[in-house]
């Protein structure tokens, strides 16, 4: 059974740093692996999508990276700003089936 | 574009109440799905439908049933409540039956049972 874990838990940092959020999963047989946002109270919003051929994929000023081969994923992201605050989450399609597989989120929190 | 949408927002229920979330879509995804949000357990699929008339379990569905009679409304119905199910709920959607593609959410039914 797929196992998705997100370390740390939680994150506290000053604005303007840099910043990665690790996402681990157990079986490398995935189709793609999808990193969310998830506002208090809100449902979650996609950020980036690597599919399980790709090693990357940007947007602004984040950036996602798949190690297919070593079960990891991270999710970099630059110049943080409070507006970043939020949790973040990672999430893996498996090859089989259609169904996702949950990390349980890194809560992030930007300090002015 | 309203993407997907949920409702209600908010809802109590005595135990053994039933009850239905709405889940409705206007990008003519193929793929819909609910999810439960739990503390500590983060998001686990209830059911979840590949298109109008199939529908399929997913990692919890004891206590829910679901059906798929249009390509835009997946309702989630809570047949007897319990307070086991008291959680926040999320129906999302993608694009094909094969779930290739990103995965859109709705805004979420935070659900309590009394």
């Amino acid at each position: 059974k797929q196992e998705v874990t997100q370390i740390p838990a939680a994150l506290s940092v000053p604005e303007g740093e840099n910043l990665v959020l690790n996402c681990s999963f157990t079986d490398s047989a995935i189709y793609n692996l999808q990193w969310f946002r998830q506002d208090p109270g809100k449902g979650l919003t996609s950020l980036l999508l690597i599919q399980s051929s790709q090693r990357e994929q940007t947007s602004g000023r984040l950036n996602a990276s798949l190690d297919k081969s070593s079960g990891r994923s991270t999710l970099y992201i630059a110049a943080s700003q409070p507006g970043d605050s939020a949790t973040y989450l990672c999430a893996v399609k498996h090859n089989a089936g259609n169904m996702l597989t949950f990390g349980g989120g890194t809560r992030l929190m930007v300090k002015p | 574009n309203a993407g997907v949408t949920q409702t209600p927002k908010f809802q109590v229920l005595k135990t053994g109440q039933s009850m239905t979330l709405q889940c409705a879509q206007d990008m003519n995804h193929e793929y819909m799905s609910w999810y439960r949000q739990d503390p500590g357990m983060g998001l686990r699929l209830i059911h979840y439908s590949v298109g109008a008339g199939i529908t399929d379990q997913g990692e919890v569905p004891n206590g829910y049933n679901v059906s798929r009679s249009t390509t835009e409304d997946f309702p989630l119905r809570l047949l007897s409540a319990a307070p086991s199910q008291t959680s926040v709920y999320f129906c999302a959607s993608n694009r094909d039956r094969g779930y290739t593609g990103e995965l859109f959410f709705g805004e979420g039914s935070r659900l309590t049972v009394l």
